[in-house]
């Protein structure tokens, strides 16, 4: 199956600083990789998400980078607002499957 | 339109009791997932289903558990002789098809505490 580690656990960050999140996932036969945030209490919705054909996207703060090489991809945040502090998930799903596999999780809190 | 909806939202038994969570997914989401998530932890997966049948299932931790959805639509995730370890937030997430690369939509969980 397929592991995935992400880093770090805790992340604090000034409010207008960007903040960066990273993933690395084991297996090569991934090729999507979706990315989640979690508020308290709140259920996980998906904020951005790249495919392995591609390899950055970018959608208004939040960007996603891929090096499948490596076997490693990261969330970008840039001009981060209070609002931004959450819970954040990558996860990677195999081309044989339809299992995600989370990442542990990323706390970040943008202090005002 | 509606989300996903779980009920109920917390639930609390004693250990050896037997327990049902259920899940309502978005209307016409012909997929559904039931994962399971610890404190501090990535939702684990449990088990998917396309339509009426269970596709996968290899994330079930062992036979006391088991998911129906009879219609296609809403599904029942059922836990029997619940052990403490079981305490913790399941998710049900469901997508419009059953493409991996399909948005799957979370519901807000139940938090099933075991005594």
């Amino acid at each position: 199956g397929e592991n995935v580690e992400q880093h770090p656990s805790t992340l604090s960050v000034q409010e207008g600083d960007s903040a960066v999140i990273k993933c690395t996932y084991s297996d090569s036969a991934s090729n999507y990789f979706p990315w989640y945030k979690q508020e308290l209490g709140k259920r996980p919705q998906l904020i951005i998400d790249i495919r392995s054909n591609v390899g950055e996207k970018k959608d208004q703060r939040i960007a996603v980078t891929l090096n499948k090489t490596a076997k490693h991809f990261s969330l970008h945040i840039t001009e981060t607002q209070p609002e931004d502090s959450a819970v954040y998930f990558c996860a990677a799903i195999m081309n044989t499957g339809n299992q995600f596999y989370f990442g542990t999780g990323t706390s970040l809190t943008v202090i005002p | 339109g509606a989300g996903v909806s779980q009920t109920p939202s917390n639930k609390v038994t004693e250990k050896g009791k037997y327990v049902e969570l259920r899940c309502d997914p978005i209307s016409g989401h012909t997929a559904l997932y039931w994962y399971r998530q610890s404190l501090g932890q990535g939702p684990e997966f449990l088990i998917y289903f396309q339509g009426t049948g269970a596709a996968d299932d290899s994330g079930l931790p062992n036979d006391r558990f088991f998911a129906v959805r009879p219609e296609g639509s809403v599904s029942t995730l059922k836990i029997q002789r619940t052990e403490r370890g079981d305490s913790a937030m399941y998710l049900c997430a469901s997508s419009l098809t059953w493409a991996r690369t399909d948005t799957q939509y979370f519901g807000p969980g139940t938090r099933l505490t075991v005594l």
